[in-house]
């Protein structure tokens, strides 16, 4: 059975911290994404990679980073954490194809408070 | 800039009723075609896809594509209080990231 998993279901922390959430997938997917999604504002992209060490920015990627070094993981990281950022943040995981198909599998969330 | 549109709603239905729901695209290279339900509080899991015009029933859920008028659309029959969620459209072209629509809030009532 497909699995992502998110290393935090919910996670506070205070404005200037240095945060990681990390996701985990058991697929051998080669590409990985990190979005967020606020209400009003849909599923927003902010990084993705196709394959390990490799990444390349989404949508919003500012005041974000992210770590590819096994196929299986896939971190994001939050350099200095900022109030606008508290948020859900999901992970994804989906196989490379040429043509149709290859839906995204999601991980659980975390949702992330920045205080 | 490709986009998907969906109506964000909500939508009430009453229960027993079908629950149609509908979603526009502008990239006319769209070969794949998604929907999504969330939970309020969960993540997204997919319950259909298409990349055929035309329809594709999965037993009370039917996808239906017109690529002709850049459109999808989802319909559930015998709506159930437990279909209440988001719905969210996603439309992928060639490459490996799909374009998702904001989401349409479904609400069946007994």
């Amino acid at each position: 059975d497909v699995k992502v998993t998110q290393s935090s279901r919910y996670l506070v922390k205070r404005t200037g911290e240095k945060v990681f959430l990390e996701c985990v997938q058991d697929m051998d997917h080669e590409n990985m994404f990190w979005y967020r999604q606020d209400p009003g504002l849909g599923l927003r992209l902010i990084y993705f990679s196709y394959d390990v060490k490799m990444k390349e920015k989404g949508d919003i990627p500012e005041g974000y980073s992210v770590s590819r070094e096994k196929k299986e993981r896939f971190s994001l990281i939050l350099e200095s954490a900022s109030t606008n950022q508290t948020s859900m943040y999901l992970c994804a995981s989906s196989v490379t194809g040429t043509g149709r198909s290859y839906e995204q599998y999601f991980g659980p969330g975390t949702r992330l408070t920045v205080t | 800039q490709k986009e998907v549109e969906q109506n964000s709603g909500p939508l009430s239905v009453p229960e027993g009723a079908i629950a149609s729901l509908n979603c526009t695209y502008s990239d006319r290279g769209s070969q794949s075609f998604f929907w999504y339900r969330q939970y309020s509080g969960k993540s997204p899991e997919l319950i259909m896809f298409i990349y055929s015009n035309g329809d594709k029933e999965d037993g009370r859920f039917t996808a239906q594509l017109n690529k002709a008028s850049q459109y999808v659309s989802l319909l559930i029959r015998d709506s159930q209080p437990s279909d209440s969620a988001t719905y969210l459209c996603a439309v992928k072209g060639g490459s490996y990231i799909p374009t998702f629509g904001r989401g349409t809030s479904l609400i069946v009532h007994p």
